[in-house]
């Protein structure tokens, strides 16, 4: 069966420091994959998907970026986090051909407070 | 693009009480999913329900994709049952990315 992991769980930086949230997916191969962020309050805000390695969409402009250098692998990184990059980040992968290729999946998330 | 609303933004049910969640979109859509925030915030699948009705359990879940509204229906709630239900929508010119509503933060007291 299908299992995505994101780490780490939870993640205190100060202001200025680098930025490396991992997420990994099994079980599947050539997933759509993606990074969200949930601000205070509920909305899910779409920041980049990846539909192969390599290509990478932005959605939103801001001081974050998004890599794929494995078929099951995403990272999102930053340079210099800004106080306003603190929220929950979430990964999802969709592809699972032999069920509902656009179904999500989501990781358990990591939460980021920035200091 | 597509617009999502759910209501009602927040609920306070007694345990064993009945409830339901709405969901309205502007399109057309081919991706409909519920999900089921917890308090640590995972976001677990209810239900992939683009059309038709489903359940699981105690919850199910019907979508009428041609009058633009799916429907949430949680019986005999428990205390587990307590935090934010989404629905997200995706159609056929934006099948990668969901669009998500802002929730409806369930409260279930003992």
């Amino acid at each position: 069966s299908q299992t995505i992991h994101q780490w780490p769980a939870t993640l205190v930086q100060p202001v200025g420091s680098p930025l490396s949230l991992e997420c990994t997916v099994e079980g599947t191969s050539n997933p759509n994959l993606y990074w969200y962020r949930q601000a205070a309050g509920r909305g899910l805000q779409l920041l980049f998907y990846s539909v192969g390695i390599g290509q990478i969409s932005s959605e939103v402009p801001q001081n974050l970026s998004a890599s794929r250098p494995q078929d099951r692998q995403f990272i999102l990184s930053s340079k210099k986090l800004l106080l306003s990059d603190s929220g929950f980040y979430l990964c999802a992968w969709t592809g699972d051909r032999a069920r509902r290729g656009d179904e999500a999946f989501f990781g358990q998330g990591t939460r980021l407070t920035v200091v | 693009g597509i617009q999502v609303e759910q209501s009602p933004p927040d609920l306070i049910l007694q345990e064993g009480a009945n409830s339901t969640l709405r969901c309205n979109f502007s399109d057309s859509v081919n991706n409909l999913q519920w999900f089921h925030q917890n308090p640590w915030g995972q976001l677990i699948n209810l239900f992939y329900i683009p059309s038709g009705t489903k359940q699981n359990g105690r919850l199910s879940a019907t979508t009428v994709a041609t009058e633009r509204y799916s429907l949430l229906y949680i019986s005999s709630s428990q205390t587990t049952d307590s935090g934010v239900y989404f629905c997200a929508v995706g159609n056929a010119g934006n099948n990668r990315k969901l669009i998500w509503g802002l929730g409806t933060s369930l409260a279930v007291n003992p």
